[in-house]
């Protein structure tokens, strides 16, 4: 398989399940990307991963935590989510250098009920 | 602060016509990059086409060409003979010109959704 896969691509969980994200990337990339995209509103970036380490943690609550066990994989790890929480989340992955696009998952589109 | 500007939430296309998706960006650093991508409702996206700040000619991909106009600070993409599978989300992004290091963060438009009709 190549590119960016993530799964699940449907989630529906309750406000007190605990769930993760996956993202594996086949690209050889050194730089992984969580993102939200709410209906109506612009992507919001939230976390950065460079060389497996976080570099940005975009203000984001701590019911999301996201973990980078190595440089081909990335997790969302989710807790006691609101409903506004629903939304697609995107994984990418890029490569150093200001010229190179980042690739993006399918995304998993995500339901708290 | 950064930010990408899509005036256009919806647009009609005749298939076989092109259709040019408008965008503009606001930043004050000199260098600075420009991305194009699809969203079908699949969900995921696809990169399109790159334009550079220095880059002295418009980026073109197959039937995919960006209108870059620097002192206008817009970046229109034009999709020439528009096919029934072009319709989608279109994102405009730009690369935060103020982060560093090895990762390319992107300020995202809020999308247009093109819909190419036969």
């Amino acid at each position: 398989e190549t590119g960016v896969t993530q799964t699940p691509r449907h989630l529906v969980m309750g406000m007190t399940n605990k769930k993760s994200l996956k993202c594996e990337q086949h690209l050889g990339h050194n730089a992984m990307y969580w993102y939200k995209q709410s209906a109506k509103k612009p992507l919001e970036l939230m976390f950065v991963y460079s060389l497996e380490e976080r570099v940005e943690n975009n203000s984001v609550p701590s019911r999301f935590s996201p973990e980078c066990p190595n440089s081909s994989h990335l997790f969302l790890h989710l807790h006691t989510l609101q409903p506004e929480d629903s939304a697609l989340y995107l994984c990418a992955s890029s490569q150093a250098g200001k010229g190179t696009e980042a690739f993006f998952g399918q995304g998993t589109r995500l339901t708290v009920v | 602060a950064q930010k990408i500007t899509q005036t256009q939430p919806g647009m009609f296309v005749q298939e076989k016509e092109a259709v040019t998706l408008d965008c503009t960006y606001d930043t004050s650093d000199p260098s600075y990059g420009l991305f194009w991508y699809k969203q079908p409702s699949s969900g995921e996206m696809i990169f399109l086409i790159y334009q550079g700040s220095y880059d002295q000619q418009n980026a073109t991909e197959g039937r995919y060409s960006l209108n870059f106009q620097k002192a206008r600070k817009s970046a229109n993409l034009v999709i020439s003979a528009s096919q029934l599978g072009d319709s989608a989300m279109y994102f405009c992004a730009m690369r935060d010109p103020n982060y560093g290091g090895a990762t390319n963060k992107l300020i995202f438009g809020t999308g247009t959704l093109l819909a190419v009709q036969p």
